[in-house]
């Protein structure tokens, strides 16, 4: 398995408040992305790092911020919480090596009410 | 625009028999392609992959073929046993220029191996 822990797990907010998911690698990789998974869409990219403090917009990054002070240590945050921001969360790195699959963490579901 | 599409939601299949899982892509630009497995609660699990300059990869039961021209892959898994019973999500990405295998994921096709 590769080392990846995201916290937490679970969440229920309230439109309107500001949360913060992180991601946490031992891997010691490049590169980390998040994604969000929802029905219909499948895994969409929201913000991806190249490095620390590099980072970049993915397809559907309107909403959410991200910082990478740390290789092992990526944060999403969402600024203020809407309800369309309700969904599952996915972490995932590599190496940044060519045609190097990702691997992902085991998730976030965010509900927010 | 989905540039990655499932067109199946779901299969259902016997235990040892053949699972084929369909994949069509739009963006020709597009040159690595991956199969990725997902199990309830967990995250998806790299599974097997295809560069565009092959037309077939093998991995123990796992065969994924590439059809270029039609813009097509598929995933074979024979035989298929009930532990095989997942979200199956094609991904492919396109070299831009910069080693970030940023990929596009389809939506998924839930397999269902029956006993």
């Amino acid at each position: 398995d590769a080392g990846i822990t995201q916290s937490p797990r679970h969440k229920v907010t309230e439109t309107g408040t500001p949360v913060t998911l992180r991601c946490h690698q031992t891997e010691n990789h490049r590169y980390m992305y998040w994604y969000r998974q929802d029905p219909g869409h499948g895994l969409r990219l929201i913000h991806y790092s190249y490095g620390v403090k590099d980072t970049d917009k993915g397809e559907v990054s309107d909403g959410y911020s991200v910082s990478r002070s740390k290789t092992e240590d990526f944060l999403l945050t969402l600024e203020s919480a809407t309800s369309s921001q309700t969904s599952v969360y996915f972490c995932a790195i590599n190496t940044g090596l060519e045609n190097s699959p990702l691997h992902f963490g085991n998730g976030t579901r965010l509900t927010v009410t | 625009d989905q540039q990655v599409k499932q067109n199946s939601p779901s299969l259902s299949v016997q235990e040892g028999r053949i699972s084929i899982l369909n994949c069509d892509y739009t963006n020709s630009m597009f040159d690595y392609f991956l199969w990725y497995k997902k199990y309830p609660a967990e995250g998806p699990t790299f599974l097997i992959s295809i560069s565009s300059i092959k037309d077939k990869n093998e991995d123990g039961r796992f065969t994924v073929f590439l059809n270029k021209s039609a813009k097509h892959l598929s995933l074979h898994i024979v035989p298929s046993q009930p532990g095989d019973s997942a979200v199956y999500f094609c991904a492919a990405s396109a070299d831009y220029g910069g080693a970030t295998n940023k990929l596009i994921f389809g939506t998924g096709t839930l397999l269902a191996v029956q006993p």
